[in-house]
């Protein structure tokens, strides 16, 4: 099984600085068929269902703002958040979709405001 | 629109059974693959189970393997998630969710989760 390990577990940032989130899988979901990784990030606020943010590691979902974005490859990857806004708080969770016998998502990081 | 909405959650004693169901509208129901992913209260996102688009196949997590069935009536584009011999360490909100896009006998592999349910708590306690 592929295990998502998430750092920090939560982090508190000030309005309008940048926010970072670490996703570590425990093997590589990068595919040698498309060459893409088949990474998510989910956006969840309290009381709410997911929210999908980001996929194919990078690729934003049609209308989350340009100050979320995704980076890495493999085995490591980032979600940034630009230009912290209030809205932002909430806990977010990358999750592997490269196994389809056994998904798996990260522990979670709150992102509070400083 | 995309909606999802599960039904049938509510209060099971341990070792009882539970039926969930998860109504889908404003998309092809039959041409993708559907999740269902549980959140134990206060704790993360958890992966339970899978159907193939057809009901054909389905995947299931090592913690619900052979107390929990998937399955799917693509006529009234419903998603069923049956639970048996529940404990407590199944207390949680259940969502169901869709997957990969599936077409003419073949599937993408966009098996992102998007859209989400509201989601249906159950509680297992006596």
């Amino acid at each position: 099984d592929i295990v998502m390990t998430q750092f920090p577990d939560s982090l508190a940032v000030s309005l309008g600085e940048r926010a970072t989130i670490n996703c570590k899988a425990s093997q590589s979901v990068l595919s040698t068929s498309n060459n893409k990784n088949f990474l998510a990030w989910y956006q969840q606020k309290p009381g709410q269902p997911p929210k999908l943010l980001i996929f194919w590691a990078s690729t934003r979902e049609s209308g989350v703002p340009d100050r979320f974005s995704g980076s890495g490859s493999e085995t490591d990857f980032t979600l940034t958040i630009n230009n912290l806004q209030a809205e932002d708080v909430a806990l977010y969770y990358c999750q592997q979709y490269y196994s389809t016998l056994q998904y798996s998502f990260g522990q979670g990081t709150k992102l509070e405001i400083k | 629109e995309v909606q999802l909405m599960e039904s049938g959650g509510g209060l099971v004693q341990p070792g009882g059974s539970l039926r969930l169901s998860c109504a889908a509208s404003g998309f092809t129901f039959n041409t993708y693959w559907m999740h269902w992913v549980r959140q134990a209260p206060g704790k993360g996102l958890v992966w339970v189970s899978r159907i193939s688009s057809d009901g054909s196949s389905t995947t299931y997590a090592d913690s619900v393997k052979g107390r929990f069935t998937t399955s799917r009536d693509n006529a009234e584009n419903t998603l069923y998630l049956q639970m048996n011999s529940l404990r407590g360490e199944d207390t949680a909100v259940y969502y169901c969710t869709r997957g990969r896009y599936c077409t003419s006998g073949s599937c993408f592999s966009n098996d992102w989760f998007d859209p989400w349910g509201q989601g249906t708590l159950v509680t297992v306690s006596s």
